[in-house]
């Protein structure tokens, strides 16, 4: 397997500028999650799929940030419009609710807005 | 969820045994204790998992008290390559809001 794969790796726009991340989870991983880490305040969770379905948002820090899972392969993280304070490392992870609850994560998307 | 504490940080050197050391007084009777590692510019990968007692993989070792109030993780005879964050979690299998904390910065020197 792969394992997740999300993309661009890094992404450099401009205030103001639309920001969508994608991911890939590990097949057969039935939860997937988007986590933003920057230096002050670590790794936050913004929201957690289950079988598709968003069960828990309440990270996403404003209205400007959505996430959509149509599918079991894949996910979007949308920004839009991107500000300043929105730079971080944008983590996805999926996890095997049949199994022990180990998370999966992928490489990370550098999002830097200017 | 159970609260974890741990140190922010810990310096080695290179073919010492490095332990780290986490609180989790609130621990829950269906909870498991999981360690991460995350290297800089990636996401942490999962290291060890663990209930009671002892438990060993290659990467490391995980000793857990009866009262599964603590934690230490294990890492032998470390190596530069080591130099990581490290994260400790408890959560149930079904738990999803698992706070990674700030973890413990590892320094490896030669």
């Amino acid at each position: 397997d792969a394992g997740v794969i999300q993309s661009p790796r890094h992404e450099v726009t401009e205030m103001g500028q639309e920001v969508t991340l994608r991911c890939k989870p590990i097949s057969g991983h039935n939860s997937l999650f988007w986590y933003r880490q920057t230096m002050m305040r670590g790794l936050e969770l913004l929201i957690y799929f289950n079988n598709n379905v968003p069960i828990d948002d309440s990270g996403m820090p404003e209205d400007r940030f959505s996430a959509k899972m149509p599918n079991a392969s894949f996910s979007t993280l949308k920004i839009q419009p991107s500000e300043p304070r929105d730079s971080a490392v944008y983590f996805c992870a999926s996890r095997d609710l049949s199994g022990a609850n180990v998370l999966t994560f992928g490489a990370g998307s550098r999002l830097t807005v200017l | 969820l159970a609260k974890t504490t741990q140190p922010i940080s810990m310096d080695s050197y290179e073919g010492q045994e490095v332990n780290i050391t986490c609180s989790h007084n609130n621990i829950a009777t269906n909870d498991y204790i999981t360690w991460y590692q995350q290297f800089p510019s990636q996401g942490p990968r999962f290291i060890i998992q663990g209930y009671k007692t002892k438990v060993t993989n290659e990467v490391a070792s995980l000793f857990i008290p009866a009262d599964r109030k603590s934690s230490t993780l294990s890492l032998p005879r470390v190596s530069l390559s080591d130099t990581a964050v490290y994260y400790c979690l408890v959560g149930s299998s079904n738990d999803y809001k698992l706070s990674f904390g700030a973890g413990t910065t590892v320094t490896v020197r030669a």
